[in-house]
Parts: C-alpha cells; sequence; structure tokens
C-alpha cells in the first residue's frame, strides 16, 4: 500500500525514441510533480500538476511533455529521447498546505 | 524565488558522534521546511518538517532540526550517529503561497565504524 508507485522501475532505451513514464496515485491527492535526480544537482523540477488536465512546466522541461487526464495517474513523455535525459526520475505527490511529499521509487532512464 | 543551500555535499562522522548538517534557505516569506532521506537506490523518506508551530522539530529515527529564523537556517542534527543513518539528506523549502518544493543539492553522510 505504497500510495504511490511509478513504472517502469528501469528502462534503456535508444536515442530519438519515444519514453513515457507512469505515475500512479492512490491518495486522491490534487498536486503531482516529476522530477529528475542528477550527482551534483539534486532533485530538480520538470513538470507538475495542479489537477486534471491542469499542468506546468518547472525549471527543467525542455524535452519533455506531461499528461494528466485522471487523478491517478500522470504521465511524462520524452518525445526524441537523448542522453542527457539519462537520470532517475522521481514522481511524488503531495496534499498540499504543510503537507510534504511523498516520493514513489523512482525509475532509471538509460539512454544509449 | 527560493533557494535552499547545503553546506557540505559529503560529511563523515564517527559511529557514536555528533550529526551536523546544515541547510540555508532564501524566502521572502515564513517558509514550510523539510528534511528527506535517501537511502542507496530508494526515493527520498520524509525526516520531518516545519510548518510554523514549535521551532524546533523532532522527526524520525532520533533526528532533529531547529528553525532559526534570524540565520535563515535549518540545520539537521542527531546526538549520536548510527552506522543505519548512512545515506543521502535533501533540505527542501516550500512557501505558504505555493506548492512547489524547492531541493538543495544533498548532502552524502558516512558513518566510520
Amino acid at each position: 500500500d505504497a500510495g504511490i508507485t511509478q513504472s517502469p522501475r528501469h528502462k534503456v532505451t535508444e536515442t530519438g525514441t519515444p519514453v513515457t513514464l507512469r505515475c500512479h496515485q492512490t491518495e486522491n491527492h490534487r498536486y503531482m510533480y516529476w522530477y529528475r535526480q542528477d550527482p551534483g544537482h539534486g532533485l530538480r523540477l520538470i513538470h507538475y500538476s495542479y489537477g486534471v488536465k491542469d499542468t506546468d512546466k518547472g525549471e527543467v522541461s525542455d524535452g519533455y511533455s506531461v499528461s494528466r487526464s485522471k487523478t491517478e495517474d500522470f504521465l511524462l513523455t520524452l518525445e526524441s529521447a537523448t542522453s542527457s535525459q539519462t537520470s532517475v526520475y522521481f514522481c511524488a505527490i503531495t496534499a498540499g498546505g504543510g503537507w510534504g511529499y511523498t516520493f514513489g521509487s523512482g525509475t532509471r532512464l538509460t539512454v544509449v | 524565488a527560493q533557494s535552499v543551500t547545503q553546506l557540505g555535499s559529503h560529511v563523515s562522522v564517527s559511529e557514536g558522534a555528533l550529526v551536523l548538517l546544515r541547510c540555508n534557505y532564501s524566502s521572502s516569506v515564513p517558509p514550510y521546511l523539510f528534511w528527506y532521506v535517501q537511502y542507496p537506490n530508494q526515493g527520498l523518506q520524509l525526516l520531518l518538517k516545519y510548518t510554523s508551530a514549535a521551532t524546533l522539530v523532532k522527526g524520525i529515527n532520533g533526528f532533529e532540526a531547529e528553525f532559526k529564523k534570524s540565520e535563515t537556517s535549518f540545520h539537521l542534527t542527531k546526538p549520536s550517529a548510527h552506522m543505519s543513518d548512512a545515506a543521502e539528506y535533501f533540505c527542501a523549502v516550500r512557501t505558504n503561497t505555493g506548492n512547489q518544493f524547492y531541493f538543495g543539492t544533498g548532502t552524502s553522510l558516512t558513518v566510520i565504524p
């Protein structure tokens, strides 16, 4: 009963191919986020969502798009993967207010 | 804009010694502050949070942090390090006017037996 799951956990893909990562929550939280984690950079926000069909860009959104057609699912798409997008991707959810984030277990993506 | 600075990307302490991980934030309004811990190959777990109640906040695993507005700091401490504390620690800030979190670049804690 993790409340938030990411799939796949690991993926290797070739440069130029599209890739979609999925974040699924069972908490009915309004807010969902995609981060990437790279050594020396901490976590950087890619995109976030305040509700169904309500999304916005974070600080490193170039090359990424998102969709949220249902409260429980937040999809991150790399339209044409590049080697610079090799990273660990984390999804996070929050109920807002003083609540912290709950993080998924991450997706390790390697673009070769 | 919000930002978080974690001083020291790597900290080593002996088992049983004091742990001190530093975090300074910049915020024009009183923030919410958080510490997260990440064990190898895992996601981030919430250690503790400050939300404008008591300035000294106690978290899990014996950690605590003190909010000092005059110093814009939220340093994480633990009186006695345990081997199981070896992990990466992230400080994060969020203002009460938005729902985005801003993370520091992390501090990797090594505990020496």
